[in-house]
């Protein structure tokens, strides 16, 4: 069984620009959260999603980010107008059944794309 | 709210020798905590975690971690430490489906 993939693993985009990060979950996980670690810094909530719905958008900006997990397909983020704040390294999490406090679940983790706006 | 705090961003040990992470937390309740490690380019892994069981906890690779509620802390320990320990470590406390991640700190192991 795979682990959580992402790709690409490095992209570069120029000002202005839009990126797209994908994320395949582990096999059979429907529970994908995304994170962003910016240079010096913890990794930072930015969704939760579950199968064609986002539960909390809670950490994402409001504007130029979006987030989807299709019923077929990867979950993508999609950055647009990329500005050079925007650069960091995007971790994708998915667990079989959704994590907390009062499961035993745990949340795989992708390697990450590292996002650079030039 | 809750937020971790990992007192050293870095740690350099002897190989052979204990290594000890600290890591602090806040929450207004008893959180679950983990620590998680992140070799170079790969992904993040867990190594432990506690939720309210034990207090102290016992992971992969002979990592430890012991939660005192009183001190507010849950430092990781390794009696010996090895070449392939050489990473950045997460400390990370849950709510509900969010981890909140200290800064990490970066291990290095010197022969």
């Amino acid at each position: 069984n795979a682990g959580v993939m992402q790709n690409p693993r490095h992209l570069v985009r120029r000002r202005g620009q839009e990126a797209r990060l994908r994320c395949s979950p582990m096999k059979g996980h429907s529970h994908v959260y995304w994170y962003r670690q910016l240079p010096e810094e913890g990794l930072k909530f930015m969704v939760y999603l579950q199968k064609e719905n986002i539960i909390d958008e809670s950490g994402m900006p409001k504007e130029r980010f979006s987030a989807e997990f299709p019923k077929e397909g990867p979950s993508i983020l999609r950055i647009q107008q990329v500005v050079r704040g925007d650069s960091a390294a995007y971790f994708c999490a998915s667990s079989l059944l959704r994590t907390g406090d009062r499961t035993n679940t745990e949340a795989f983790f992708g390697q990450g794309t590292r996002l650079t706006v030039v | 709210a809750q937020s971790v705090t990992q007192l050293d961003s870095h740690v350099s040990v002897s190989e052979g020798t204990p290594v000890l992470l600290r890591c602090n937390y806040s929450s207004s309740y008893s959180p679950s905590l983990f620590w998680y490690v992140q070799h170079p380019n790969k992904g993040l892994q867990l190594l432990l975690k506690y939720t309210s069981a034990a207090t102290l906890v016992k992971g992969i690779n002979g990592f430890e971690a012991e939660f005192k509620k009183s001190e507010t802390s849950f430092h990781l320990t390794k009696p010996s430490a090895h070449m392939s320990d050489a990473a950045e470590y997460f400390c990370v406390a849950s709510n509900d489906y969010k981890l909140s991640f200290g800064a990490g700190t970066t291990v290095t192991v010197r022969a």
